[in-house]
């Protein structure tokens, strides 16, 4: 069964830390590996990896993708308390499905 | 451009009833996506729906159906409401050129049953 497993579940840091968000999976005919940022509701876009090896950046934000070892890490530096929030990270398969499959997420708290 | 957008914000039922959930993805978008977030769990993929078609579903039962309209909108309905349903329903859209890339997300339904 395929299965997308985050670490670590929360996290609690102070502003100006650097972090590092885990994604590892297990999914058959993979295809992406796409982070979210959620905190309210709806999740926001942050990446899309689809090449190993390869840093995606954006501002503080960076991730990148290990296809041999099937894992994936979001590093967020210098952190601001508006950092905080449930980042999600889900993979997606070659065909036709439609379906990211989710991990269970990690809750980040950056303290002032 | 707007945003996915979802309604109603809020939806309480009793169980038993029939919770209809209602989602407009961005405009040019013709795929939309419906996912389940139960307290403390992952987002599940319920069903998929493009050019008005059901593509793919989950692995939810048959109570949980829906359907795609001409101008890509999209309906969840969920029968005979249980209990566990309560959870935050958020749909989201992708357009046809870009369907494996990124999903954009609505706000959500929160759905409660009592």
């Amino acid at each position: 069964e395929d299965k997308v497993v985050q670490s670590p579940l929360s996290l609690v840091v102070h502003e100006g830390d650097t972090v590092t968000l885990n994604c590892s999976y297990e999914v058959t005919n993979f295809r992406s590996l796409l982070w979210y940022k959620q905190e309210k509701k709806a999740p926001t876009f942050l990446f899309m990896l689809t090449s190993s090896g390869i840093e995606k950046k954006s501002g503080r934000l960076s991730s990148i993708l290990d296809k041999k070892e099937l894992f994936s890490i979001l590093n967020i530096t210098a952190t601001q308390t508006g950092d905080s929030a449930v980042y999600l990270c889900a993979a997606g398969r070659d065909g036709n499905t439609g379906k990211l499959i989710f991990g269970q997420g990690t809750t980040l708290q950056v303290k002032p | 451009e707007a945003g996915v957008t979802q309604s109603p914000t809020h939806l309480i039922k009793t169980r038993g009833q029939q919770a209809t959930l209602r989602c407009s993805p961005i405009s040019g978008h013709t795929s939309v996506y419906w996912y389940q977030q139960a307290l403390g769990l992952g987002l599940q993929f319920l069903l998929w729906y493009d050019e008005g078609e059901e593509r793919n579903r989950g692995n939810f039962p048959p109570r949980f159906s829906g359907r795609q309209f001409p101008n890509y909108s999209s309906e969840l309905n969920v029968n005979a409401l249980e209990l566990e349903d309560s959870a935050l329903y958020l749909c989201a859209s992708s357009d046809a050129g870009r369907r494996f890339a990124e999903a954009f997300f609505g706000q959500g339904t929160r759905l409660t049953v009592v």
